[in-house]
């Protein structure tokens, strides 16, 4: 299996613009989450879905801020419009019913200027 | 990945010296605890786990202790290694409610030569 997979690796965008973030988890895992990472923060849980449901949004910063999974193998991680203090890495990670073990993706690394 | 956190704690240690990484957890109420490495550039991944009915657990290299009545998680690398250094975070959860870790904010392990 090669992973959970995201792209892109590396996004720089202008304020205002729209971002969204891809993410493909490991094939039979039912749970799927977005975390973002920055130095002030550290890694801050966004979302997190079940079985392609949503299931806790609650960490999710404003509005601006969208998730999707049409479907066990893809998710989208949507921003719009952006600002500057959106900057981050932003992971992804899945994991199997049962385990807390989650396997996280290389990330995306989201530049706002 | 990124440094987290400004005041990211350091250690540093020589090569084939053990080391430890300590963690002090939020929660009493969490029962499950997990250790992720997290090298620069790439997602966290899974060291090692341990539920709260147990003191210690081990693992190739590793070992994690839990001191549940000072909220107090460490981990121990034998030997360690240039491969070692690296981000190591540790997260906690209630198992059984919503899935959803919290993470430390991290130790910077730096191993010389």
């Amino acid at each position: 299996d090669a992973g959970v997979i995201q792209s892109p690796r590396h996004e720089v965008t202008e304020m205002g613009q729209e971002v969204t973030l891809r993410c493909k988890p490991i094939s039979g895992h039912d749970y799927l989450f977005w975390y973002r990472q920055t130095m002030m923060r550290g890694l801050e849980l966004l979302i997190y879905f079940n079985n392609n449901v949503p299931i806790d949004d609650s960490g999710m910063p404003e509005d601006r801020f969208s998730a999707k999974m049409p479907n066990a193998s893809f998710s989208t991680l949507k921003i719009q419009p952006s600002e500057p203090r959106d900057s981050a890495v932003y992971f992804c990670a899945s994991s199997f019913m049962g385990s807390y073990g989650y396997t996280f993706g290389s990330g995306t690394r989201l530049t706002v200027v | 990945g990124e440094s987290v956190g400004l005041h990211l704690p350091t250690l540093s240690v020589q090569e084939g010296d053990n080391s430890i990484i300590n963690c002090a957890y939020s929660n009493s109420a969490s029962d499950y605890f997990i250790w992720y490495k997290q090298e620069s550039g790439k997602g966290p991944q899974f060291i090692i786990d341990i539920r709260s009915n147990m003191d210690k657990r081990q693992g190739q290299r590793v070992t994690v202790l839990l001191n549940k009545t000072v909220k107090h998680l460490s981990l121990q690398i034998a030997a360690t290694q240039p491969g070692d250094s690296a981000v190591y975070f540790c997260a906690e959860t209630l198992s059984g409610s919503a899935r959803q870790l919290t993470f430390g904010s991290g130790t910077q392990l730096t191993v010389l030569p």
